[in-house]
């Protein structure tokens, strides 16, 4: 079955500092791949995705690249700030599925 | 409203009473989710609705829950004989079908927080 596994957090940073939340998956076929952004108190919004190997998703600043050699979707963005303190999932959909299968969430904490 | 609406926000019920959720998709789309969000645990898939086509039920825990959606829209998520185990956050979620099929992307309400004492 389809699985993704995501670092476990919290992951603290202070500001401007370089971020890494990695992510790898499990699936059948070509999957999709996401991630969700979920700020404290409001629901989860898509961040950026990739549909195909070696396709680069951004939004915001951050960035993750769809990586089937390694199976993974990691995320980075190279200076963080105290307003992406949030929950970031990673998911993924698979060719043969309309579920998305979701990680567990990495909690990110960037102080001033 | 433009966004997925959820309620209520939050909910307490004592243990062996049953609740409804409620959810309210973003208008025109057809897909409609399902999610329970427990400390630690990531997201569960609960149940999944595709325009008139029968829901998708494998992820239901339980005979205790269930879910209908009507004229495929609003959508309500029922637990009966609620048991301390069933609190958590249950998220809906909505997404829209283009020419090749469903996008993928998921659009998330605030989700309906259960406690059960």
């Amino acid at each position: 079955g389809n699985s993704v596994t995501q670092m476990e957090g919290p992951v603290t940073l202070s500001e401007e500092a370089f971020l890494t939340i990695n992510c790898t998956y499990t699936a059948t076929g070509y999957p999709s791949l996401f991630w969700y952004v979920q700020y404290p108190g409001e629901g989860l919004q898509l961040l950026l995705k990739a549909t195909k190997a070696d396709d680069k998703g951004s939004n915001k600043g951050f960035e993750a690249t769809y990586r089937k050699e390694t199976t993974s979707f990691h995320l980075e963005k190279g200076s963080v700030q105290v307003s992406d303190s949030a929950v970031y999932f990673c998911a993924l959909r698979s060719g043969g599925s309309y579920i998305p299968t979701f990680g567990r969430g990495t909690s990110l904490i960037v102080h001033p | 409203g433009a966004g997925v609406s959820q309620s209520p926000s939050n909910k307490v019920t004592e243990k062996g009473k049953d609740v409804e959720l409620r959810c309210d998709p973003i208008s025109g789309h057809t897909a409609l989710y399902w999610y329970r969000q427990s400390l630690g645990q990531g997201l569960e898939f609960l149940i999944y609705f595709q325009g008139n086509s029968a829901p998708d039920k494998s992820g239901l825990p339980s005979d205790r829950f269930s879910a209908e959606r009507t004229g495929g829209s609003v959508s309500t998520l029922t637990i009966q004989r609620t048991q301390q185990e069933d609190s958590a956050v249950y998220l809906c979620a909505s997404s829209p079908w283009d020419r090749a099929g469903n996008t993928g992307e998921l659009f998330f309400g605030e989700g309906s927080r259960l406690t059960v004492l």
